[in-house]
C-alpha cells in the first residue's frame, strides 16, 4: 500500500494568497484527519471526517480555514487567504472505524507551508 | 480536559545505553495510548499501543511501554539504543471517537 499521500511537500507562498493542500487517504480507511504541526503549539488536529463527513472541526483556526472530503479517496484543506502565522507543517492522517476503538491513525509525510 | 505531558523536551543517550521516555496523561475513563515517533522531515510512525489487558506493551523497533494506572503513565523504554533511534517521540491518548490529543514531544538525541 502507497500509504497516505499528500501534495505539495513543500510549499511557498506570499500573504493573502490562496492555499490547497491535498491528501489521499490508505484506500479502505474511512476516517481522515488533519493536523497543524508547529514550535509553539505542537500538534494539533484541525478536523476529522468519517465517511466523509465532517465530524468534528472545532480546530479549525478561523474562518480562512476550509476543508472538504469529496469522495473517499480526496480530501483538501483550503487556507483563503493565508497569512505568515499559517506556517507550519500540515499532516494529513486516516484511520479505520468510529468512535472509541482508538484504532491507529496512518500519518502522511506531511506539507511544510511558507507563507511569506 | 483531557492532556498529555511529556517533561522531557530533549534526552541524549549513549548508544547502546538504554532509553525511558515519560509520558503522564490526564483522562477520567480508560484511556487509548499511543507511542509515536517522527524523524526529522517525516510523519509520524506508530511504536506502539494500549488499549487493555497486558500492561507491558511491545511494538516495533524493539520498543516496549508500561501503563500505570496508578501514576497515570504510559513510559515508553529500549533496553538498547541505536543511532537510528535519534528522533522526536510524542506520546498520545485517545479521548472517544478517534481524538488523539497529543504531548509536547521529547527529542532523542544519541551519542555515539
Amino acid at each position: 500500500d502507497a500509504g497516505v499521500i499528500q501534495s505539495p511537500r513543500h510549499e511557498v507562498t506570499e500573504m493573502g494568497q490562496e492555499v490547497t493542500l491535498r491528501c489521499k487517504p490508505i484506500s479502505g480507511h474511512n476516517s481522515l484527519f488533519w493536523y497543524r504541526q508547529t514550535m509553539m503549539r505542537g500538534l494539533e488536529l484541525l478536523i476529522y471526517f468519517n465517511n466523509n463527513v465532517p465530524i468534528d472541526d472545532s480546530g479549525m483556526p478561523e474562518d480562512r480555514f476550509s476543508a472538504k472530503m469529496p469522495n473517499a479517496s480526496f480530501s483538501t484543506l483550503k487556507i483563503q487567504p493565508s497569512e505568515p502565522r499559517d506556517s507550519a507543517v500540515y499532516f494529513c492522517a486516516s484511520s479505520s472505524g468510529l468512535a472509541g476503538g482508538g484504532e491507529t491513525q496512518y500519518f502522511g509525510p506531511g506539507t511544510r507551508l511558507l507563507v511569506l | 480536559a483531557q492532556s498529555v505531558t511529556q517533561p522531557d523536551i530533549h534526552i541524549t543517550v549513549s548508544e547502546g545505553a538504554s532509553l525511558e521516555l515519560r509520558c503522564n496523561y490526564s483522562y477520567g475513563a480508560t484511556p487509548y495510548l499511543f507511542w509515536y515517533v517522527q524523524s526529522p522531515g517525516q510523519g509520524l510512525q506508530l511504536l506502539l499501543k494500549y488499549f487493555s489487558g497486558d500492561t507491558l506493551v511491545q511494538g516495533i523497533k524493539g520498543f516496549e511501554a508500561e501503563f500505570k494506572r496508578s501514576q497515570s503513565s504510559f513510559n515508553l523504554r529500549k533496553p538498547s539504543v541505536h543511532w537510528s533511534d535519534a528522533a522526536e517521540y510524542f506520546c498520545a491518548v485517545n479521548t472517544g471517537f478517534q481524538k488523539l490529543v497529543f504531548g509536547t514531544g521529547t527529542r532523542l538525541l544519541v551519542s555515539p
